[in-house]
């Protein structure tokens, strides 16, 4: 089974504030990479795929970057709606779409 | 409207049974192929169970085999998850989600249910 690893687990930030969150697989995934956000009581909402395709009607502040074992999300100039849980999924090893264990955006 | 409803979840004792439903509305059912999806209390998302347009594939996480068996009626439009043995670690929020192969490669959830909440307790 591919393992995938988040972190930080959490991070405090302001609005305006540049934040990069990292995840690693197990294994060699290729760009087989998928970010999604969660707010509390929201079904999550896919972000990013193939490790750096935005979804539609992402804000292009959202970018990812990455292949083989190690990527990133990254938040330019963080908004007020951008506080919520980020999960990376691989899509490598489907249909059993493993996630990370998350990371929390709080405002500091 | 393109949705997903969950419902039958609810406070069941341990080792007991508890069957969720998924009711889709529209797109296609049949044609996507579907998961079920947990996040138990202060926890991440885990992947539960997977299972074909047609049903004849179907595959489970290592955490509930054995145990929970997802099926679903193509003609009712509706996805299902039969849960047996339950255990107080099975306590979480259960998504239905679709499937679907973005640039005919990259599999991702692309719609989500609310959820259904399933709570296991003496």
């Amino acid at each position: 089974d591919i393992q995938m690893t988040q972190s930080p687990s959490s991070l405090s930030a302001s609005v305006g504030d540049r934040v990069t969150i990292t995840c690693r697989a197990s294994q060699n995934i290729n760009f087989y990479l998928n970010w999604y956000q969660h707010k509390p009581g929201k079904a999550p909402k896919l972000l990013i795929y193939a490790a750096s395709t935005l979804q539609s009607g992402v804000p292009s502040r959202f970018s990812g970057s990455g292949s083989g074992t190690d990527f990133t999300l990254t938040i330019t100039s963080l908004q007020p709606e951008d506080f919520a849980t980020y999960y990376c999924q691989q899509s490598y090893s489907t249909p059993e779409l493993a996630f990370g264990g998350g990371t929390k955006v709080e405002i500091k | 409207e393109v949705q997903l409803v969950e419902s039958g979840g609810g406070l069941v004792q341990p080792g007991g049974s508890l069957r969720l439903s998924c009711a889709a509305s529209g797109f296609t059912f049949s044609s996507y192929e579907m998961s079920w999806v947990r996040q138990a209390p202060g926890k991440g998302l885990e992947w539960v169970a997977f299972i074909s347009g047609s049903g004849e594939t179907i595959y489970y996480a290592d955490s509930v085999k054995g145990r929970f068996t997802i099926s679903r009626d193509n003609a009712k439009n509706s996805l299902y998850l039969q849960m047996g043995s339950l255990r107080a670690e099975d306590t979480a929020l259960y998504y239905c989600v679709r499937l679907i192969a973005l640039a005919g490669l990259y599999d991702v959830f692309d719609l989500w249910g609310q959820g259904t909440m399933v709570t296991v307790s003496s």
